[in-house]
């Protein structure tokens, strides 16, 4: 059974501030992975995908991944107070169409 | 283009019941992904469809069970329904079955009530 785990938080941090959200994963052969945001009774949606070592930026959202150590992260910079959701990692099994979901991390942004 | 749309957004069933939701994929997708999400057990997988035709399947019973029709929508079927069902269920669509590159886009989803 391939594993992601988060730190379910809640993870508070200011308006302002840069919020780190972490996932680990136990399929070193994993190729593509994936960070979601998902609102309180809404679905999950896409922030950032990556699939080669090292930090990948879109906007305020910096996605950072590191095959050897099997760990991939989320970087928010100038956090607001939208920002708050559960944050979800997922690592595709790339022969096969199948996600595995950590548990998800919960980001407070405090004004 | 639409996103992936699910019907019904929020369904009240009663123990040993049946329900059956509906999903329809972006156009052009051809994959669709069934999901369960509970507070408890968070997201878990239930099967994937591509071609009419079940890839993938989680590790829930026999009750639950899907389709895909060939215009890529998707239902899934759960029978004599438990209270434990109680979740918001969720279908993801993604481009192909396959390989690296592509990703999943979930619909709105349905919160399924047991009581």
């Amino acid at each position: 059974q391939k594993e992601v785990e988060q730190n379910s938080g809640p993870l508070s941090v200011p308006e302002g501030a840069i919020a780190s959200l972490n996932c680990t994963y136990s399929d070193r052969g994993s190729q593509s992975f994936f960070w979601y945001r998902q609102y309180s009774g809404k679905s999950p949606e896409l922030i950032m995908s990556i699939y080669s070592n090292g930090d990948k930026e879109d906007g305020r959202f910096t996605a950072q991944l590191n095959k050897a150590s099997q760990y991939v992260s989320l970087l928010i910079r100038d956090s607001q107070p939208s920002d708050s959701a559960t944050y979800l990692c997922a690592v595709k099994e790339d022969n096969f169409n199948k996600f595995y979901f950590g548990s998800g991390t919960k980001l407070n942004v405090k004004p | 283009k639409a996103g992936v749309t699910q019907t019904p957004r929020y369904l009240i069933k009663t123990r040993g019941q049946q329900v059956t939701l509906s999903c329809s994929p972006i156009s052009g997708h051809r994959s669709v992904s069934w999901y369960q999400q509970t507070p408890g057990q968070g997201l878990q997988f239930l099967f994937e469809y591509f071609s009419e035709t079940q890839r993938n399947k989680g590790n829930f019973p026999g009750r639950f069970s899907g389709r895909q029709f060939s215009n890529s929508r998707s239902e899934m079927n759960v029978s004599t329904l438990e209270l434990g069902d109680s979740a918001l269920y969720l279908c993801a669509s993604s481009l192909t079955p396959t390989g690296g590159g592509d990703t999943q886009y979930f619909g709105p989803g349905t919160r399924l009530t047991v009581l």
